[in-house]
């Protein structure tokens, strides 16, 4: 099993919608939880880190879910700037273990 | 602070040849990462390093790659005898590091991006 596992996607979703994503995680002691964005040949950029209790920014809403371990992210009411990929980010076993990258999820939002 | 800096940002190499990259990271960051992505991948784990101490390699790394952090600051990964399967972008990443809330927010720079002809 994968470390941290995404749909590859493309999620192709009309402006306005909603979409949702998950990401697994494969080992159960993970203490961190991120998402980040990355654009078209840009770096990646974080968007939310995730909190047992879940978290909300705005239009994003962030879940954890350990004893299935998986975390999920909600985008609310889709803009176009929005299109772009999600990866999932886990950090290892221990708080300063290596932080590892999902492959990302491909998101276009269609006008 | 101008956050993460990596040069160059483009190197075009021929096979058999070395090349080495740079990374400056954000002044008080303790932590220091190194990644490589490919077209339609996410970042893949190369090392990483707390202060100047590198405390993992990935397995999936051959002997022709090290990565230093002599100082605790500026960090060089080198590739030797490059091969085209080396051409990517290069991510150089920061992070506080610690216990504190935050620590393991990682900030990127602009990457060095391979090309081995």
């Amino acid at each position: 099993r994968k470390e941290v596992e995404q749909d590859p996607g493309p999620f192709n979703v009309p402006e306005g919608a909603t979409v949702a994503f998950n990401c697994t995680y494969s080992n159960s002691a993970s203490q961190s939880f991120f998402w980040y964005r990355q654009d078209c040949r840009k770096e990646p950029k974080l968007l939310m880190s995730v909190y047992s209790s879940g978290n909300e920014d705005g239009r994003f809403t962030a879940q954890l879910n350990r004893a299935s371990q998986y975390i999920s992210l909600l985008i609310r009411d889709s803009k176009l700037s929005d299109s772009a990929t999600y990866l999932c980010v886990v950090n290892g076993k221990n708080r300063d273990d290596k932080i590892i990258f999902g492959k990302g999820t491909r998101l276009h939002i269609l006008p | 602070d101008t956050g993460v800096s990596q040069n160059p940002r483009h190197k075009i190499t021929k096979r058999g040849q070395n090349v080495t990259f740079r990374c400056d990271p954000i002044s008080e960051h303790n932590r220091l990462y190194w990644y490589r992505q490919t077209l339609g991948q996410g970042p893949e784990f190369l090392t990483y390093f707390q202060n100047e101490a590198q405390l993992e390699k990935s397995r999936l790394l051959s002997d022709r790659f090290s990565a230093e952090r002599p100082k605790g600051s500026f960090s060089t990964l080198e590739i030797q005898r490059t091969e085209q399967g080396d051409s990517a972008m290069y991510l150089c990443a920061s992070s506080l590091g610690g216990g504190a809330a935050g620590a393991n927010v990682l900030t990127f720079g602009a990457g060095s991006r391979l090309t081995v002809l």
